[in-house]
């Protein structure tokens, strides 16, 4: 069975750091594309970042870019999400979730991020 | 950059009826759609992939079609357990994964 489990989210204060993650199983982990995404309190999903197989490319959405940095470790079925210089409009729900063609069909259950 | 407009944003029906929910994209985007299910305080769920294809163990009342540069999401007999918020979402080759506002539906 495919699991995605997040952890690491939390309160910090605005201009403050935290590092999200996301464990994998049931799964070749190392042979898809991964992502990250967000949701606001009471609005729509909205993507962040994702991550080749191997690492070797990223990407991210304009607002997170030079703050957020996505990575992952294939030996641990790891996936992260550094967060720094985080804004009040950061506090989201973060969600991992395995890439499916131009979709994602799993995602974890969410860690929550507050920034204020 | 493609827009993805979702519509209506709520709506209310009742069990049995057939439900329709629009994505229109700004400008072509081929066979680039996907549909999710949200309940609430949940992951989202995929159900439709590449514009009509059934994800696997999702029910054969849900289907998704395209007419150029809109894209319809059908439940054909509404169940009570398919009160949710249901998003389109586009791949953009940026790369950029864009989704729509989001229906809420809910049961009268």
């Amino acid at each position: 069975e495919v699991q995605l489990v997040e952890s690491g989210g939390g309160l910090v204060q605005p201009g403050g750091s935290l590092r999200l993650s996301c464990a994998a199983s049931g799964f070749t982990f190392s042979s898809y594309w991964m992502s990250w995404a967000r949701q606001a309190p009471g609005k729509g999903l909205e993507w962040v970042a994702n991550i080749k197989q191997d690492g070797s490319e990223k990407y991210y959405v304009d607002s997170v870019k030079g703050r957020f940095t996505i990575s992952r470790d294939n030996a641990k079925n790891s996936l992260y999400l550094q967060l720094n210089s985080l804004r009040a409009e950061d506090t989201a729900v973060y969600y991992c979730a395995r890439h499916k063609r131009t979709g994602f069909d799993y995602w974890g259950q969410g860690t929550l991020v507050t920034v204020s | 950059d493609i827009q993805m407009t979702q519509s209506p944003s709520s709506l209310s029906a009742s069990v049995g009826d057939r439900v329709t929910i629009t994505c229109q994209a700004s400008q072509d985007i081929s066979n680039s759609l996907n549909w999710y299910q949200q309940k609430p305080g949940k992951a989202p769920k995929l159900l439709i992939y590449d514009v009509s294809n059934l994800e696997t163990g999702v029910p054969s009342r849900f289907s998704g079609s395209a007419s150029g540069t809109d894209f319809t999401f059908t439940i054909s007999s509404l169940q009570p357990e398919d009160t949710a918020t249901y998003y389109c979402q586009h791949f953009d080759n940026l790369p950029m994964y864009i989704f729509g506002q989001g229906t809420k539906l809910e049961i009268k």
